[in-house]
């Protein structure tokens, strides 16, 4: 079945360090959605990426979506206390269902 | 505030028992998803509802069902509950990106279910 993992599962930083996290797909994705999941909150969203090779930046995180469109990354430039928190990909469902599946998640602690 | 509704915020009750989350989407959405968070777990898809009716299941048990109103709010009914149920379940309404077509999701707060 569908797979889409995430590694690394945890990762401490010292706060202005820097972090990556990447995504992993068993198969093609036509896209790919990053959410972050503060402490305690629920998944918000934060980008789509949708062609072969996209780089997009947001302020301090980069998100890059693989030629091959099974793969992603998000990196974090200069962590800092207010990016703590779990950080999932998620690609569109291959079963046909209108609905995302979503990877493993990384969680982030960043340490002040 | 996502727009997102969700009651209770936490429920505890027994095994056995049977309980109802309530979830309202956005204004103006008409799709909710269900997923459940369990410890250090990710998200897993339940069932999604699309004006009112069922559009795609995912790894829900046949202990629980789900509908959606008229008014577009919907009911995650859990039965039979075990110990194995206790998790974070959420709910979400979605809205098309601009551009792509593709939905994007609006998550609920979330209403976390011990079963002791």
């Amino acid at each position: 079945g569908q797979q889409v993992m995430q590694i690394p599962q945890y990762q401490h930083v010292q706060e202005g360090e820097d972090f990556t996290t990447y995504c992993n797909s068993s198969t093609t994705l036509s896209n790919i959605q990053w959410y972050k999941q503060r402490p305690g909150g629920h998944p918000v969203f934060l980008i789509q990426l949708v062609k072969s090779g996209e780089v997009k930046k947001q302020k301090r995180l980069t998100f890059q979506f693989g030629e091959a469109k099974k793969n992603s990354s998000l990196h974090i430039t200069a962590t800092q206390t207010t990016d703590v928190g779990t950080y999932f990909c998620a690609g569109p469902d291959q079963t046909g269902a209108n609905n995302l599946f979503f990877g493993t998640g990384t969680r982030l602690t960043v340490i002040p | 505030d996502s727009g997102v509704t969700q009651t209770p915020k936490h429920l505890i009750t027994a095994t056995g028992q049977r309980v109802t989350l309530r979830c309202s989407p956005r204004s103006g959405d008409l799709s909710v998803y269900w997923y459940q968070q369990s410890l250090d777990q990710g998200l897993q898809f339940l069932i999604q509802y699309y004006n009112g009716e069922e559009r795609a299941k995912g790894n829900i048990l046949e202990r629980f069902s789900a509908q959606q109103f008229p008014d577009l709010h919907s009911e995650l009914n859990l039965s039979s509950l075990e110990l194995g149920d206790s998790a974070l379940y959420f709910c979400a309404s979605s809205a098309r990106l601009t551009g792509t077509g593709d939905e994007k999701l609006f998550f609920g707060s979330g209403t976390q279910l011990s079963v002791l």
